[in-house]
């Protein structure tokens, strides 16, 4: 088993969707989760971070349950722009050398 | 700021060849780290460095090297190239790696790197 699983979609949806990927960690000793975006053939660049009471970051919002072991990114009123892939990553120990990277979720955005 | 550069953007070895990866950054981050990805496995850490002079292995550390002689550099050999070394290797630095949640990691371009 993965230790962070990813549905690898692609998810396909029109403009002004909503949409919701999810991520599945197997460390349940993890500390720390993040999304990052990576555009097709660029660097991954941080998306937001993932706080145990969930966060928001206007058209994004992040959850987290640790109980489950289970990340979620939803993103209302999908933009052209948010066609990307969606990286779920999770810090298992300590140090940033740590970061476990998923595989990743790809979104495309359609008119 | 330049942020994190890397080069060569792409380059095809022939197996056996050796060559180096560049990486620099000018945030003055003490952590640096060299990632490879493949389709369908994610980034794989291969060498980190948490400040001039000490560096450690990753996940897959076989048939690189690195070094850290500045705060700056980064760069990443390979030894004697493997078509199983085909892949995008991603440079990446943060502030520090204390791994609180807080230390961003910002990716360079990439290298593409094809081995025959």
């Amino acid at each position: 088993r993965k230790e962070v699983e990813q549905d690898p979609g692609p998810f396909n949806v029109p403009e002004g969707a909503t949409v919701a990927f999810n991520c599945t960690y197997s460390n349940s000793a993890s500390q720390s989760f993040f999304w990052y975006r990576q555009d097709c053939r660029k660097e991954p660049k941080l998306l937001m971070s993932v706080y145990s009471s969930g966060n928001e970051d206007g058209r994004f919002t992040a959850q987290l349950n640790r109980a489950s072991q289970y990340i979620s990114l939803l993103i209302r009123d999908s933009k052209l722009s948010d066609s990307a892939t969606y990286l779920c990553v999770v810090n298992k120990g300590g140090t940033a050398s740590k970061l476990t990277f998923g595989t990743g979720t790809r979104l495309q955005v359609t008119l | 700021n330049a942020g994190v550069t890397q080069t060569p953007k792409f380059q095809v070895l022939k197996t056996g060849q050796s060559m180096t990866l560049q990486c620099a950054q000018d945030m003055n981050h003490e952590y640096m780290s060299w990632y490879r990805q493949d389709p369908g496995m994610g980034l794989r850490l291969i060498h980190y460095s948490v400040g001039a002079g000490i560096t450690d292995q990753g996940e897959v550390p076989n048939g690189y090297n690195v070094s850290r002689s500045t705060t700056e550099d980064f760069p990443l050999r390979l030894l004697s190239a493997a078509p199983s070394q085909t892949s995008v290797y991603f440079c990446a630095s943060s502030y520090s790696g204390a791994g609180d949640g807080t230390d961003t990691q910002y990716f360079g371009p990439g290298t593409r790197l094809t081995v025959l």
